[in-house]
């Protein structure tokens, strides 16, 4: 059974501060998508990342593929309360099929 | 992008009854879907894979009579929980992948269950 580990589990900053979020695993992913998901809803994926050393951008959040493909970070920039949240990784694996994994999860609140 | 709707998005039933939750994919075929649980501040922990057309396939310690699976179309499966019991009270939330070679996984709103 492959797991994924996050860390920080929760993590609690002010408005403006920077942070990170990994995701770690002892087995090779073919791929990783970044989650995040408010009370009551489904996750809403943020990015979707397949190559060794990939970096993405979406606006204030900057996304890592390890080179190794088997770890992932997150890095929020001048967090805002609206991105609180919990954020999930979640990747497949070979020899997985089409099922995902999702990580231990990051709740994250952003404060005024 | 690709469209996953679950029904109810919240149900309360008595111990000892059954609940029937919908997954749909609304603009793409899925020959696959995936229920997931989720208790508070926890992460999703896969339950099952539904296969289109053929039994679904269970992860360890998942009941599969307790878990009904059905995934009779190539756009609905259903998940029923029998005999429902207070510590069945959760968040169901099913999510399918679009066949056509795209990675992304589309999830549905999520069921809240509260079995009284």
């Amino acid at each position: 059974t492959q797991l994924l580990e996050q860390s920080p589990q929760f993590l609690s900053i002010q408005e403006g501060e920077n942070l990170t979020v990994y995701c770690n695993s002892s087995s090779v992913f073919s791929s990783l998508q970044w989650y995040r998901q408010e009370p009551g809803e489904g996750p809403v994926l943020l990015v979707t990342v397949v190559t060794g050393g990939e970096v993405k951008k979406l606006k204030r959040l900057t996304f890592q593929f390890g080179d190794a493909r088997k770890d992932s970070s997150l890095h929020i920039t001048a967090a805002q309360p609206g991105d609180t949240g919990l954020y999930l990784c979640a990747a497949s694996f070979t020899g997985g099929g089409n099922k995902l994994t999702f990580g231990t999860g990051t709740q994250l609140k952003v404060e005024l | 992008g690709a469209v996953v709707s679950q029904h109810p998005s919240r149900v309360i039933c008595k111990s000892g009854t059954s609940v029937k939750i919908e997954c749909r994919s609304l603009d793409f075929q899925a020959t696959t879907m995936f229920w997931y649980r989720q208790f508070p501040k926890q992460s999703l922990m896969l339950m099952a894979t539904s296969n289109e057309g053929s039994k679904a396939t269970y992860e360890q310690g998942v009941e599969k009579d307790k878990f009904l699976i059905n995934h009779a179309s190539l756009t609905l499966s259903t998940l029923t929980v029998t005999s429902a019991h207070p510590e069945d009270s959760s968040f169901y939330i099913c999510s399918a992948r679009d066949e056509a070679g795209n990675t992304e996984a589309f999830f549905g709103q999520g069921t809240r269950l509260t079995v009284v």
